[in-house]
């Protein structure tokens, strides 16, 4: 089992609709929890971080954290084609680890 | 403006040869990381420094070595590169040791190992 899971994708969604990107972990000792974007051909950015369980809310995007569950998610509102990317979730626990990645795809 | 920023960008070398890869901060960040990306695997681990003569091993650290003499580099030396070595290398840095510290990223090395 990896110890950060995210679904391949590609996931669709036509623009204006929500995208909704999941991840699992393994580790219950993980501490902080992180969404980067990354465009193709391009380095990783922040969207967001979540360390408490429940909702945390910046602009268009919440991330969503279940520590009981394993399971943080990432929401985006009114999808844009600009946010086409790769989402990476990342977990941290004494370092970080990665997920593969999902591909988003909005359409106009 | 502070920055991340790494030398090769694009690198062709062959079997058994040395090649080190560059990376240079000036956020004045004591933390700095080595990745790898290859498809399907995600961002993995080689190597990070928590500060100056500082080093440590991460999830796929064989056939790599870093050393720390200072606070903005973190060079990366495949000893022996092999053909597993080609892949895109990522050098990030960070502020913080604990809780949600975040890494900024440099704009990437791409290997190639014929």
């Amino acid at each position: 089992q990896k110890e950060v899971e995210q679904n391949s994708g590609p996931l669709s969604v036509p623009e204006g609709a929500i995208a909704s990107l999941n991840c699992t972990y393994s580790d219950r000792g993980s501490q902080s929890f992180f969404w980067y974007r990354q465009y193709s051909g391009k380095s990783p950015e922040l969207i967001m971080f979540i360390y408490s369980n429940g909702d945390k809310e910046d602009g268009r995007f919440t991330a969503q954290l279940n520590k009981a569950s394993q399971y943080v998610s990432l929401l985006i509102r009114d999808s844009q084609p600009s946010d086409s990317a790769t989402y990476l979730c990342a977990v941290k626990v004494n370092d970080m680890r990665f997920g593969a990645g999902t591909r988003l795809t909005v359409k106009p | 403006d502070a920055e991340i920023t790494q030398s090769p960008r694009h690198k062709i070398t062959e079997t058994g040869r040395q090649v080190t890869l560059a990376c240079h901060q000036t956020w004045n960040h004591n933390n700095m990381f080595w990745y790898r990306q290859d498809l399907g695997h995600g961002l993995r681990l080689i190597h990070y420094s928590y500060g100056v003569h500082d080093t440590n091993k991460g999830e796929v650290s064989d056939g790599y070595s870093v050393s720390r003499s200072n606070t903005e580099d973190l060079p990366l030396t495949l000893e022996s590169a092999a053909s597993s070595q080609t892949s895109v290398y990522f050098c990030a840095s960070s502020e913080y040791r604990e809780g949600p510290d975040t890494q900024y990223f440099g704009p990437g090395t791409r290997l190639t190992v014929l």
